[in-house]
């Protein structure tokens, strides 16, 4: 069966540090992979999703990156993190076939920055 | 642009009945979803509706009028379990999800 995992589930960094948070998807190849965050009182929003290794599209402009250095992995990153970048972001991959499958969320990461 | 409308919070007694609605208006459908996200964790697959009716999976269901642009969740005998934020999401046809800002549904004893 396929899972999806991401970490770290909660971080704490001050303005201006980096940030990395990774996911990885098991039993299932070249999926359709997303990162999205979640604010309080606010759907979910789209900042990345991938296609394929190395293919990246960018759904809002901001001081956030992504990257698929494998099949199956997928890195949110940042180099100087803004306080507006709290918030919980959640990693997902899309099942099903076609365009209309579900998404299967990993378990969120939770961003704090002081 | 593109809406989707759901209510902030609702209220039911546990062993009741409640009605979650959800109206859109997109580009184009692909599709609505349903999804059930317990405190601190992530969204859950509910149910998925792509053509006019209802569809019926346990003590769940889900209905869809797309001519109306609206659908409704239906949770019967409630649980304490079932507290939850509920999100309403619709595929557009670019095949992007456009979120709802979620349904807090608090169930009391």
């Amino acid at each position: 069966s396929q899972t999806i995992h991401q970490w770290p589930a909660t971080l704490v960094q001050p303005v201006g540090s980096p940030l990395s948070l990774e996911c990885t998807v098991e039993g299932t190849s070249n999926p359709n992979l997303y990162w999205y965050r979640q604010a309080a009182g606010r759907g979910l929003q789209l900042l990345f999703y991938s296609v394929g290794i190395g293919q990246i599209s960018s759904e809002v402009p901001q001081n956030l990156s992504a990257s698929r250095p494998q099949d199956r992995q997928f890195i949110l990153s940042s180099k100087k993190l803004l306080l507006s970048d709290s918030g919980f972001y959640l990693c997902a991959w899309k099942g099903g076939s076609g365009e209309t499958g579900e998404l299967f969320f990993g378990e969120g990461s939770r961003l704090t920055v002081l | 642009g593109q809406n989707i409308d759901q209510p902030t919070e609702m209220t039911a007694t546990e062993g009741a009945i409640v009605q979650i609605n959800c109206t859109y208006q997109t580009s184009g459908f692909n599709g609505l979803f349903w999804y059930q996200q317990h405190a601190g964790e992530a969204p859950t697959f509910l149910s998925y509706n792509v053509l006019d009716g209802l569809e019926e999976k346990g003590r769940f269901s889900s209905f869809l009028s797309r001519s109306k642009g609206y659908s409704y969740l239906l949770l019967k005998e409630l649980q304490m379990k079932d507290s939850a934020s509920y999100l309403c999401a619709v595929m557009d046809s670019n095949y992007q999800l456009i979120w709802g800002a979620g349904t807090k549904l608090i169930i009391k004893p």
